[in-house]
């Protein structure tokens, strides 16, 4: 089956504009987790959604935002970028919450560039 | 509080060698998962392992083996005759059953193998 879809794979955005990144679960997953990962802070939760609801936040400012839509294709946007948001972003897949997860599975990421 | 600790930032042995990586961890839930993941140059997290707290049974997989020892809160990763194909970064993970698909990750250990 497919596994999860990323897009885009690469961003080059410039401070101060907006970008909207998304995620394709894999099929059957209601799950879509979203990481941001830098050499600085490693890997760091961003935000979870499940069933189009958002479940837990990490320690982010709100500029930083999710969604998820009815088919559990996730967005995530941030607005106002700063240089520091450079970063690959992961998107993660899981076909439950907690007791009922077994594992996520990750896209390969869209690497963001802010200028 | 959820914290994940791999001491080892950087390994390099030789093509056939065994190698270990070490991961510790720290949380207040009875009940979590520790999970190990490999992160090749492409940039996705690729899944290896999944560990309930309550089963402590070592795991073997090909040339992969698992080591958890609750008591020492230690969760480690061995290599069997190490391929270059093993380069990799590799990641130690932990949720927690009351932090839905929350992964806490270490700061990764990165192997080179060389042939």
């Amino acid at each position: 089956k497919a596994g999860v879809t990323q897009t885009p794979r690469y961003l080059i955005k410039t401070r101060g504009q907006q970008v909207t990144l998304s995620c394709s679960p894999i099929s059957g997953h209601r799950s879509v987790s979203w990481y941001q990962q830098t050499p600085g802070q490693g890997l760091q939760f961003l935000f979870e959604y499940f069933s189009e609801t958002q479940r837990n936040k990490g320690n982010f400012p709100g500029r930083f935002s999710g969604r998820q839509f009815s088919n559990s294709r996730s967005e995530m946007n941030v607005s106002t970028l700063e240089l520091g948001d450079s970063a690959l972003y992961l998107c993660a897949s899981s076909r439950g919450q907690g007791i009922m997860n077994t594992e996520a599975f990750f896209g390969q990421g869209t690497r963001l560039t802010v200028v | 509080a959820q914290k994940v600790t791999q001491a080892q930032t950087e390994i390099s042995v030789v093509e056939k060698e065994d190698v270990t990586l070490d991961c510790v961890y720290e949380t207040r839930d009875t009940t979590y998962y520790l999970f190990w993941y490999k992160q090749p140059p492409s940039g996705e997290l690729v899944f290896l392992i999944r560990r309930n707290s309550f089963d402590e049974q070592n795991e073997i997989s090909g040339r992969y083996s698992w080591n958890f020892q609750k008591s020492t809160r230690s969760f480690t990763f061995t290599i069997t005759a190490s391929q270059v194909v093993d380069s990799a970064v590799y990641f130690c993970a932990l949720s927690g059953v009351n932090t839905g698909n929350q992964f806490y990750f270490g700061t990764g250990t990165s192997l080179t193998v060389i042939p």
